[in-house]
C-alpha cells in the first residue's frame, strides 16, 4: 500500500509566523504535489515537483515555497503566514507517466491567526 | 470557463436507486479522468480512472467518458448510505498535473 505521511495533523500559527509543513511518500514515486482545499473552491495546486530539486508552480503559488532534497520528502514552506493561508493542505504523489493514480495523504489543517 | 465543472449538489438520491454524477472539462486536449470520493474531514481516495472513451465498469462504480462531448460522469448503483460523500472529478491533459473540480456532494437517503 501506497503511504504518504503527514507529520503534522493540526496546526495553529500566528500571523507573521514561518510555517513548514513536511510530507513523506514510500513509493518511490517521482512526482509530489501540494493542493490546499477550501470550501467551494476544490483542490487547488500550490507547487509541484516531479524530481529531486526540480519544482513547478502550480495555479496558486503565491505566498508558498517549496522545497524537495530527497526524493521521498516534499515540504512545503509559508514565509510569513497570513489568515488567508488558512486552510488544510493536502500533499500528494504518483509514479511519473500519464494516467498513474495520485495518492493524497491525510492532511495538514493550518489554522493562523 | 473553468477548466473542469462539476455540480455542486448537493445531490439526493434514495438507497438502492442509481447516483449519476457528471463533470465536463474545457480542454480537449485532456488525456486521463479521475474519479476521487472524499468523506468529511478526510483526505480524497480514488474511486477509479478512465482514458478511453466509452464504459468503464468495477464494481457498483461505473465511469462514462465522452471526449467529443468533454464530459465524463460516474454512475453508482444500487447507492448505499455510505457512498454520501463529496465525489471529486480530475483531469490530467498530460503533463502530470492534476486539475481538480469543485466536487459534488452526494446524500443517500436511507
Amino acid at each position: 500500500d501506497v503511504k504518504v505521511t503527514q507529520s503534522s495533523r493540526y496546526l495553529v500559527k500566528r500571523t507573521g509566523e514561518k510555517v513548514f509543513l513536511e510530507c513523506v511518500q514510500d513509493m518511490d514515486h517521482e512526482n509530489m504535489f501540494w493542493y490546499r482545499q477550501d470550501p467551494g473552491l476544490g483542490l487547488r495546486l500550490i507547487y509541484f515537483s516531479y524530481d529531486v530539486k526540480m519544482k513547478e508552480k502550480g495555479d496558486i503559488p503565491e505566498g508558498y515555497s517549496v522545497s524537495r532534497e530527497k526524493k521521498e520528502r516534499f515540504s512545503l514552506i509559508l514565509e510569513s503566514a497570513s489568515t488567508n493561508q488558512t486552510s488544510m493542505y493536502l500533499c500528494a504523489s504518483r509514479s511519473g507517466g500519464s494516467g498513474n493514480t495520485i495518492y493524497f495523504g491525510e492532511g495538514s489543517w493550518l489554522t493562523v491567526v | 470557463q473553468k477548466e473542469v465543472e462539476q455540480n455542486s449538489g448537493p445531490l439526493s438520491v434514495p438507497e438502492g436507486a442509481i447516483a449519476s454524477l457528471n463533470c465536463t472539462y474545457s480542454d480537449r486536449g485532456s488525456q486521463s479522468f479521475f474519479w476521487y470520493r472524499q468523506y468529511s474531514g478526510k483526505s480524497p481516495e480514488l474511486i477509479m480512472f478512465i482514458y478511453s472513451n466509452g464504459d468503464k465498469e468495477d464494481g457498483r462504480f461505473t465511469a462514462q467518458l465522452n471526449k467529443a462531448s468533454q464530459y465524463v460522469s460516474l454512475l453508482i448503483r444500487d447507492s448505499q448510505p455510505s457512498d454520501s460523500a463529496t465525489y471529486l472529478c480530475a483531469v490530467e491533459k498530460g503533463n502530470e498535473k492534476l486539475t481538480f473540480g469543485t466536487g459534488t456532494r452526494l446524500t443517500i437517503i436511507p
